[in-house]
């Protein structure tokens, strides 16, 4: 089957610097993507891997290893605003997204 | 319109009445989707559609059914609802669906409740 594994909640402080996890195990890949949504909100496009590396945009990175089915997108300089949930989402062979539950990040000042 | 818009916002409904959640996109997208979401499970796609006159099923198409008539809109019908059906219903579209980059593009949602 395929499964999206991230972790549910994780704390942070503002300012500082979180990573958050994710690993996939899916029927084909065609890239790996992470999406920000707030509470009560759209899920909003953050990043998109393919390949093998890093991505950064401004605060944010996102990390993909596809031979280890792993990715990590990476917060930094963090702000009260980052308090979200963020979604993994892995498009599969069909070029259909398989979707973790999302990971809830909780920003202490 | 600028993006994707989808009525009603939120819904409240009697078990076995028919249901048309409605997705209308402005971007001149071809693909177009449906998920719903739950909580502590992830966005679970329902339909989609490639281009205008097609529709494809996907992970739980169970209980709902699509239509599309042309590029921008996109309903989805509960001809019977039930309480399972409780849910956020997100329409989103995207450029084209087989190609890996292309960001989906959500609409903000639709919070169905079936009594």
């Amino acid at each position: 089957g395929q499964n999206i594994d991230q972790p549910t909640e994780m704390t942070a402080t503002e300012g500082a610097i979180v990573q958050i996890n994710c690993t996939y195990q899916t029927s084909g890949f065609n890239g790996l993507f992470w999406y920000q949504q707030h509470a009560g909100e759209a899920p909003t496009f953050l990043s998109y891997n393919v390949l093998d590396g890093l991505e950064e945009k401004g605060r944010f990175s996102s990390f993909l290893s596809r031979s280890k089915g792993y990715s990590y997108l990476l917060l930094k300089e963090l702000q009260m605003k980052d308090s979200a949930s963020y979604l993994c989402a892995v498009m599969d062979s069909n070029y259909q997204l398989i979707w973790g539950a999302g990971t809830k990040l909780i920003i202490k000042p | 319109i600028a993006g994707i818009t989808q009525a009603p916002t939120s819904q409240i409904l009697a078990a076995g009445r028919r249901m048309t959640l409605r997705c209308t996109q402005d971007m001149r997208h071809n693909a177009m989707y449906w998920y719903r979401q739950d909580l502590g499970l992830g966005l679970r796609l329902i339909h989609y559609s490639n281009t205008a006159g097609t529709t494809g099923k996907g992970e739980v198409p169970d209980g709902y059914s699509v239509s599309r008539a042309n590029t921008d809109d996109f309903p989805l019908t509960l001809a019977s609802a039930v309480p399972s059906q409780t849910s956020v219903y997100f329409c989103a579209s995207s450029d084209s669906i087989s190609s890996g980059s292309n960001e989906q593009f959500f609409g903000p949602g639709t919070r169905l409740t079936v009594l």
